[in-house]
């Protein structure tokens, strides 16, 4: 799988957006983009994914340049419950066992401030 | 939906004993099953892969013997660490990947294993 790129750390304030990046330049037309983040001490939880187009759901935005080479996931009002280690992590396209698995980081850890 | 739960979600035991780990996917089945290990302030680090009916595969390094998985049933996975020793202590989690449509994993909250 592709390598990604995350700044260790960063901070935001409560109720600004949170802009995560990420770089995955050696990314390949068959891998998706995928976020998960962890809070202190639990299992990771999915957030989004996405192949070349900007994708959103109830928890994020998730916007993908156009070479696919880094993407960017916007928390549009963070809160202190976000704060996490976030991870951006590519993943094969193709279905099936081993093809889901998911190699992890060291993501950022993103905390928000009150 | 795609909820997976862990039991215990806390353990200690003494060196040398066994303890299990069960992984349930409580809302759907579970084609394939995934075994993480977490060390303080470090990432998730793969262990193993199960599917449902078959032996696990085993990533390099980790001992095949001594982390026994059971993926008896689509909806139940068990992680058995055999004669634990104080460097096992660890955070253990599993995540599950469906069929029907949950294409994602969906992680259980963790089990912390700590051997005296």
């Amino acid at each position: 799988d592709a390598k990604t790129t995350q700044p260790p750390s960063m901070d935001c304030a409560e109720g600004r957006a949170a802009n995560l990046p990420c770089n995955h330049s050696t990314i390949s037309g068959n891998e998706y983009v995928y976020w998960y983040r962890q809070i202190h001490s639990q299992g990771p939880q999915y957030i989004i994914h996405g192949l070349k187009n900007n994708e959103t759901n109830e928890m994020a935005s998730l916007i993908i340049t156009e070479d696919r080479k880094s993407s960017t996931l916007i928390l549009p009002h963070a809160t202190l419950r976000d704060t996490a280690v976030y991870y951006c992590i590519v993943r094969a396209i193709y279905s099936g066992g081993s093809n889901y698995k998911l190699t992890f980081g060291k993501g950022t850890l993103l905390t928000v401030n009150p | 939906g795609a909820v997976v739960s862990q039991h215990p979600s806390w353990v200690i035991c003494k060196s040398g004993t066994s303890v299990k780990i069960e992984c349930r996917s409580l809302d759907f089945q579970a084609t394939t099953m995934f075994w993480y290990r977490q060390f303080p302030k470090q990432s998730l680090m793969l262990m193993a892969t199960s599917n449902e009916g078959s032996k696990a595969t085993y990533e390099q390094g980790v001992e095949k013997d001594k982390f026994l998985i059971n993926h008896a049933s689509l909806t139940l996975s068990t992680l058995t660490v055999t004669s634990a020793h104080p460097e096992d202590s660890s955070f253990y989690i599993c995540s599950a990947v469906g069929s029907g449509g949950i294409y994602e994993q969906y992680f259980g909250p963790g089990t912390r294993l700590t051997v005296t």
